[in-house]
Order: structure tokens, then sequence, then C-alpha cells
């Protein structure tokens, strides 16, 4: 059983345009991150939620938001995508400040 | 903010012989480290965790070690095998166990392990 999915695999858009990632999982946890990992594979923290806050790192665009439906679902949307967007995007999930779980990444390939 | 520093960025080393992966932080504040195994075209898989009140954390083949007074965690791998062959990720965060953790990332070790 997957514990933390994501959907898609690999995503190919041209700049200007939205668009969203999607994870889940199935854990039961109650908090969800999203990682950014550049080409040099730096991994480096966007968000963080559950449903007492969202943390944004200052870094983040606003052009980014996470979207939560429930607890089991953190989504990204990213509006007027630019080329230097392009990188893997890792969501994780944790029981509150415990052990983080990663899905499989989705590859974002801005052209 | 929180910055780690990992060494080396590549490593290579015979089967069977150890392997050693380093990390330095700079927050004092820090207290939660773990460490990820990151195989091609996968998410990071978490291998071993240490908090900052335990010196030494050991699992199997792989050991983690923490200095709090100079600020530096080690992973150790013993006995490598091929399948060890991936790049390993460090990381630090501040917090609780009660609280969503941000971690920050060291700049990752790929390590090779030779037949």
């Amino acid at each position: 059983d997957t514990a933390v999915s994501q959907t898609p695999k690999y995503l190919v858009t041209q700049m200007g345009n939205d668009k969203s990632i999607k994870c889940e999982q199935n854990l039961g946890h109650d908090t969800m991150y999203w990682y950014k990992q550049d080409s040099k594979k730096f991994l480096k923290i966007m968000f963080s939620y559950n449903n007492k806050e969202l943390i944004i790192n200052e870094t983040v665009p606003n052009r980014f938001s996470p979207k939560s439906p429930d607890k089991a679902h953190l989504n990204l949307h990213i509006n007027s995508l630019e080329l230097g967007d392009s990188a893997v995007y890792f969501c994780a999930s944790s029981q509150e400040g415990k052990k983080q779980y990663f899905g499989p990444g989705t590859r974002l390939t801005v052209t | 903010g929180e910055n780690v520093e990992q060494h080396p960025s590549t490593l290579s080393v015979q089967e069977g012989d150890s392997a050693v992966i380093k990390c330095t932080y700079s927050d004092s504040a820090s207290n939660y480290f773990p460490w990820y195994k990151q195989e091609l075209g996968k998410g990071p898989q978490l291998i071993i965790d240490i908090r900052s009140n335990v010196g030494e954390k050991k699992d199997q083949r792989i050991a983690v070690t923490l200095n709090k007074t100079a600020k530096h965690f080690s992973l150790h791998i013993t006995e490598t095998q091929p399948e060890d062959s991936a790049v390993y990720f460090c990381a630090a965060s501040i917090g609780s166990s009660g609280s969503a953790r941000q971690l920050t990332f060291g700049s990752g070790t790929q390590l090779t392990v030779l037949p």
C-alpha cells in the first residue's frame, strides 16, 4: 500500500500556465509538507500544514499555494509558471512533529 | 535560519568497507536530526533519526552520532553493500513532537559502493 502518493509523476507545461500537483497520504497523519528539489538535488521546505497552522517558507513566491481539502490531502497549486519552477516537488507527511515520510515526487518541467 | 553543511559530496567505497558522512548545523536550538536515503527517481526514505537528548543511535549496519557541543552529527554505514549506493541527506530541525517540523537539509552525498 502506498503511504504518500503524488500525481502526476511527470508534468510538462508551458510558461504562464497554471497547474496543480496532488498529494494524498493514507497514514492517518495530521501534518503535511511540500518540498522542492532543484537540479543540484538540493531539498528545500516550501510549506508545512496541519489543521492548526500553515507555515510558509519566506522564499516561496506567492504564485505557489497549498490547498487542503481534508486531512489526507495537500495539493500544490502554481500560478503563472516560470522556467525556474522546473524541479522535482515532494510531498511528505508526519504525525505532528514526528518522522516525515516522503512521496515519490513530481518532476515539473516548464518550457 | 538554520544552515546545514554536509560532506563529502561524493564518496566511493569498496563493498564491505565502512562509509561515514558528516554534517554540521548552525542553530543550537535544533533538536531533531534525521537521515534520508534517496535512490534514483524515488523520494527520500527515512533511514535513521536522532534527537538531541541522545548521543548515539544504531540500527543494524547504520549508526548516527551527535555532538551537540560541536554542532555536528554523522552517519556511519558498516559492511557496505552495492544496494547502499544512493544519495544520502542529513537534516536538522527545531521544534517539538507536538508541532510541524520544517526540515533543513544538507546538500547530499552520493555514495557509491564498488563491488
